[in-house]
């Protein structure tokens, strides 16, 4: 009964390269959610997804970043031309009833470093 | 969602109860606590929830004010694997409850 499994558990990157994150949900889960966690500071909502559909992107930022969640395959979290505050703990949840239910369940995160 | 206040960092001795407190004093009517914690380099954790009621489950208890102003969440029979960083979060009961805002949360330290 495996959890959120999320990989890479650690990603460097250079400034100006893209970042792909990946996040499989929990099995019988098909709404996944995307956190930040910058140094020192609390995790931050980024992205809802359901399969094939983004339902609320709003603490995404607008440029550079995007997600998909495809009706194959894990979730995918990608920033392009990554800057050096882009550095941050990236977490994946997912939660089998819509708009969160009453808990999500969270993978190990991505440790993102750009250098 | 109503702002949350935690103490930044507590003690307990292994074997003790632990008994981890958050104001909450503008929780509106609809709002629902919740905790969460999360134990160095991995991801949260969820641990309880409740609106007015106190709840227990095999993790924790939460106790929550007759006013809802204030809550504790209460860890039994603290072991050293309890050490984390505990969210105490306010949360509508409809809607958007994945849009959870962690704030910074107390350390628990629990020492042997």
């Amino acid at each position: 009964n495996a959890g959120v499994m999320q990989n890479p558990r650690h990603l460097v990157r250079r400034r100006g390269q893209e970042a792909r994150l990946r996040c499989s949900p929990m099995k019988g889960h098909s709404h996944v959610y995307w956190y930040r966690q910058l140094p020192e500071e609390g995790l931050k909502f980024m992205v809802y997804l359901q399969k094939e559909n983004i339902i609320d992107e709003s603490g995404m930022p607008k440029e550079r970043f995007s997600a998909e969640f495809p009706k194959e395959g894990p979730s995918i979290l990608r920033i392009q031309q990554v800057v050096r505050g882009d550095s941050a703990a990236y977490f994946c949840a997912s939660s089998q009833e819509g708009a969160g239910g009453e808990k999500l369940f969270f993978g190990s995160g991505t440790q993102l470093s750009v250098l | 969602d109503a702002k949350t206040t935690q103490p930044t960092s507590m003690d307990c001795a292994e074997g003790r109860a632990a008994n981890l407190p958050c104001n909450h004093s503008t929780i509106s009517g609809n709002e629902y606590v919740y905790w969460y914690r999360q134990i160095h380099s991995q991801g949260p954790q969820y641990i309880i929830h409740g609106l007015k009621n106190n709840e227990t489950n095999e993790m924790a208890s939460l106790i929550i004010t007759e006013d809802r102003k204030s809550s504790t969440l209460i860890l039994p029979h603290a072991t050293l694997r309890d050490t984390a960083v505990y969210y105490c979060i306010v949360r509508s009961g409809g809607g958007s409850n994945y849009k959870l805002t962690f704030g910074k949360g107390t350390l628990l330290t629990v020492n042997p």
